[in-house]
């Protein structure tokens, strides 16, 4: 069975610091991988999804970078975190772009920027 | 533009039967998604409807009216466990998602 990984679960970090996030899926190959950010009150925002090794889009310019490295690995990054950076991140995964895309959620990781 | 409208909150009683609705608009339409989000947990996936008509999933149902741009969630036999978010979502022409910003559903004693 298909399952995802995501860590760290938790962190904080001050502004100007650096950010990884590391999400990782067993169990499928060539998945769509996905990278939400959910604020309070707000719906789930996309911010990057990729369909294949190294080939990442962007949805929301920001000072936030996607990078996939292997199949089945999806990292997001930062250079310098902004306080508007806080929120619960959501790695996700799909077997298909379109129709029924089901998306399977990793456990999240909440960053709080001081 | 592109919009998902959904309560923010709303109270319902163990055993009772409540229902979560849903408007949207979107460019193009290819399904609509809901999703239940217990807090501070991913969200996991409920139900897909493209085509009219409700779609009957044990306690859960959801329903879709694509010329009225309106869908719902009805929820029977309500139990503890089922307080949580509900997330709708609508898929647009580009296979995009649009997000609701979820109803909170507290259940009762």
């Amino acid at each position: 069975s298909q399952t995802i990984h995501q860590w760290p679960a938790t962190l904080v970090q001050p502004v100007g610091s650096p950010l990884s996030l590391e999400c990782t899926v067993e169990g499928t190959s060539n998945p769509n991988l996905y990278w939400y950010r959910q604020a309070a009150g707000r719906g789930l925002q996309l911010l990057f999804y990729s369909v294949g090794i190294g080939q990442i889009s962007s949805e929301v310019p920001q000072n936030l970078s996607a990078s996939r490295p292997q199949d089945r690995q999806f990292i997001l990054s930062s250079k310098k975190l902004l306080l508007s950076d806080s929120g619960f991140y959501l790695c996700a995964w799909s077997d298909r772009p379109t129709g029924a895309n089901v998306l399977t959620f990793g456990a999240g990781s909440r960053l709080t920027v001081l | 533009g592109q919009n998902i409208d959904q309560p923010t909150e709303m109270t319902a009683t163990e055993g009772a039967i409540v229902q979560i609705n849903c408007t949207y608009q979107t460019s193009g339409f290819n399904g609509l998604f809901w999703y239940q989000q217990h807090a501070g947990e991913a969200p996991t996936f409920l139900s897909y409807n493209v085509l009219d008509g409700l779609e009957e999933k044990g306690r859960f149902s959801s329903f879709l009216s694509r010329s009225k741009g309106y869908s719902y969630l009805l929820l029977k036999e309500l139990q503890m466990k089922d307080s949580a978010s509900y997330l709708c979502a609508a898929m647009d022409s580009n296979y995009q998602l649009i997000w609701g910003a979820g109803t909170k559903l507290i259940i009762k004693p």
